[in-house]
């Protein structure tokens, strides 16, 4: 079946404008997560779902940023005002279920911003 | 704070030799860990599992080990060959949440 799949899978966007990102999660999986993976740098955790709910934000680098889910299946990472510094790979994942060592995390392809 | 730690540096094997490739932790005590293989350009895919009471997993040419007094986890790649050439990442779930860690990744090239 199909797999992760994100768009866009480039964006070039100014600085200070607002960007979307959408990952679309393998059918049926409830659970579902956000990296941030900068050059040289490991996977940075941003936030998860279960479901339509999120819940710990923490890991959301500044109030700039935002998720959501809606029907339990789309999601849509938003930057306002990015910066230089938001410039990365997102990358969204989704399993089965949160369920810790039984369930494994399926990523997609990983959408690359580049702020200029 | 918790951490990992990968060699950063790339690893260069010939053709056919095992490739280790090592995880070290602090601060932490994992139920379990996980090793995901990434190629340039694209996401993680999932290899190997391990729990805490494991010591050892196999899947095919390759082996987890997991020594949790020493805090590390050794990855094995047997008979190596150029197509196993990607970074491998490993992975802890932090204690009390469903959030994983990720370490930088170590890039492994298996020479023809």
């Amino acid at each position: 079946g199909a797999g992760v799949s994100q768009s866009p899978s480039n964006k070039v966007t100014e600085k200070g404008k607002d960007v979307e990102l959408r990952c679309d999660p393998i059918s049926g999986h409830t659970a579902l997560y956000w990296y941030r993976q900068s050059l040289g740098q490991g996977l940075e955790f941003l936030i998860y779902f279960q479901g339509n709910s999120a819940p710990d934000k923490s890991g959301l680098p500044s109030d700039r940023f935002s998720a959501e889910r809606t029907g339990g299946s789309v999601s849509t990472l938003t930057i306002q005002r990015t910066q230089q510094e938001d410039s990365a790979v997102y990358l969204c994942a989704s399993s089965l279920a949160l369920g810790g060592s039984r369930y494994e995390q399926y990523f997609g392809p990983g959408t690359r911003l580049t702020v200029t | 704070s918790q951490k990992i730690e990968q060699n950063s540096e790339a690893l260069n094997i010939q053709e056919g030799k095992t490739a280790t490739l090592t995880c070290n932790y602090t601060n932490y005590s994992p139920a379990y860990l996980q090793w995901y293989r990434q190629d340039p350009g694209r996401g993680p895919v999932f290899l190997l599992l391990i729990r805490e009471n494991e010591k050892e997993k196999r899947k095919e040419r390759l082996k987890v080990t997991f020594d949790t007094t020493l805090k590390q986890s050794l990855f094995h790649i047997t008979a190596s060959q150029p197509a196993d050439s990607a970074t491998y990442l490993c992975a802890l779930p932090t204690s009390g949440t469903y959030k994983y860690i990720f370490g930088t990744g170590t890039r492994l090239k298996v020479l023809a």
